[in-house]
């Protein structure tokens, strides 16, 4: 099977934009999850959708959200773009709600 | 919710040498907790999991043993060969096995694995 496709995988955005990225799950896997990966903060949950619905969210403002589609693709969108948010997008798609694997990630500069 | 801890941050061992690294939770429902591997640039890559209901288990160089009572876990590696070189990241969920959806996860900050020739 192909493994978690995510698009761009690049972006350079100013302050006070948008940005919608998108991920692509292994071909059967209803859940996906998306997490922040910075640094100084390391891995932290956004949140995970499992058909079309969020069941879970972690501890990040509303300007960063998502959704996913009957085919099980997702996209988050970030809005009101701040320094803050520059960091690598991954999300991780799952069978069955444990075993995650994750895309390559959208590495997105804010400047 | 649920804190992960993980030492050390940076481990350095000989190649053919054990490597060790130890994770604490916090939340008692926290059930599934997998390891995974990144290399620079790349995506993080799961290597091995455990569920609660488990002690040990192994892959080849690879086991992880967990305790509940300490609600502790630990990665080791064996026979340490220079492609072991990465960050290592544990984490922790809850998972209620029904295969719909699941906790995110919560991961440790990572240890640097150098394996040295």
């Amino acid at each position: 099977k192909a493994g978690v496709t995510q698009t761009p995988r690049y972006l350079i955005k100013t302050r006070g934009q948008q940005v919608t990225l998108s991920c692509s799950p292994i071909s059967g896997h209803r859940s996906v999850s998306w997490y922040q990966q910075t640094p100084g903060q390391g891995l932290q949950f956004l949140f995970e959708y499992f058909s079309e619905t969020q069941r879970n969210k972690g501890n990040f403002p509303g300007r960063f959200s998502g959704r996913q589609f009957s085919n099980s693709r997702s996209e988050m969108n970030v809005s009101t773009l701040e320094l803050g948010d520059s960091a690598l997008y991954l999300c991780a798609s799952s069978e069955r709600g444990a075993e995650q694997f994750f895309g390559p990630g959208t590495r997105l500069t804010v400047l | 919710g649920e804190n992960v801890e993980q030492h050390p941050s940076t481990l350095s061992v000989q190649e053919g040498d054990s490597a060790v690294i130890k994770c604490t939770y916090s939340d008692s429902a926290s059930n599934y907790f997998p390891w995974y591997k990144q290399e620079l640039g790349k995506r993080p890559q799961l290597i091995i999991d455990i569920r609660s209901n488990v002690g040990e288990k192994k892959d080849q160089r690879i086991a992880v043993t967990l305790n509940k009572t300490a609600k502790h876990f630990s990665l080791h590696i064996t026979e340490t060969q220079p492609e072991d070189s990465a960050v290592y990241f544990c984490a922790a969920s809850r998972w209620d096995g029904s295969g719909g959806g699941a906790d995110g996860l919560t991961f440790g900050k990572g240890t640097h694995l150098i394996i040295q020739p």
